[in-house]
């Protein structure tokens, strides 16, 4: 079974700063997709950013980037020039092929951006 | 406000009672899923349904749960003879089986309490 793990509760940052969130995972796919979401407090969920296994580039979305080895089963994020508004709950997620929506979430990390 | 909407938002009961949530999704989207979160943990895969059949089921989804989405519009999840341990934020995502894979749109989620 796959499993998603986050091994930092809550992390705190200075606005424009950067931070970078750890996750890791175990699996035996050779194939699968991972993904941060965002949880803003009391507000839905929000995809950040994918990554596709079979693709070497680490993914960007403006200020979001990860840091995807593969070997070492390892998806971090990186928040650039930080923004209050970055603050939330990051959830790591994974799904295998076959494009169900069947994530598998992590712990979660809680974000606090400080002015 | 065309996001994915659920109702109601927040659900007090008793030990024993029965509570139904219900969710709409983006009016496009054909696939719906249900995930349950509880405190200071991760969204958990309950079920989803692709149009109005239900493709895959949670062993967490024990016998009281039932999920239901009978013209492939809207859903609902009924819980039956509640226990404490349902106590949790009952998330809804909608996706386009087309999109990207992923990409759920998550509403704001109903959060049960049971006394």
């Amino acid at each position: 079974a796959q499993t998603v793990t986050q091994s930092q509760p809550e992390m705190s940052v200075q606005e424009a700063e950067t931070v970078t969130l750890s996750c890791t995972y175990d699996t035996s796919e050779n194939n699968y997709y991972l993904f941060w979401y965002k949880q803003p407090p009391s507000r839905q969920m929000i995809l950040v950013i994918r990554q596709e296994a079979y693709k070497q580039q680490n993914a960007t979305e403006n200020r979001f980037s990860v840091n995807f080895q593969k070997a070492a089963k390892s998806f971090s994020l990186k928040i650039s020039d930080s923004q209050l508004g970055d603050t939330a709950m990051y959830f790591c997620a994974f799904m295998k092929p076959g494009n169900t929506g069947k994530l598998i979430f992590g712990q979660g990390t809680t974000l606090q951006v400080k002015p | 406000d065309t996001g994915v909407s659920q109702d109601p938002r927040h659900k007090i009961t008793k030990r024993g009672q029965n509570v139904t949530f219900r969710c709409d999704p983006i009016s496009e989207h054909n696939r719906l899923y249900w995930y349950r979160q509880t405190l200071g943990q991760g969204p958990e895969f309950l079920t989803y349904f692709q149009n109005e059949a239900q493709l895959e089921k949670s062993r967490l989804l024990s016998d009281r749960f039932s999920a239901e989405r009978p013209k492939g519009s809207f859903s609902t999840l009924e819980i039956q003879r509640t226990e404490q341990g349902d106590s949790a934020m009952y998330l809804c995502a909608s996706s386009l089986g087309s999109s990207e894979a992923g990409e759920l749109f998550f509403g704001e989620g109903s959060r049960l309490t049971v006394l």
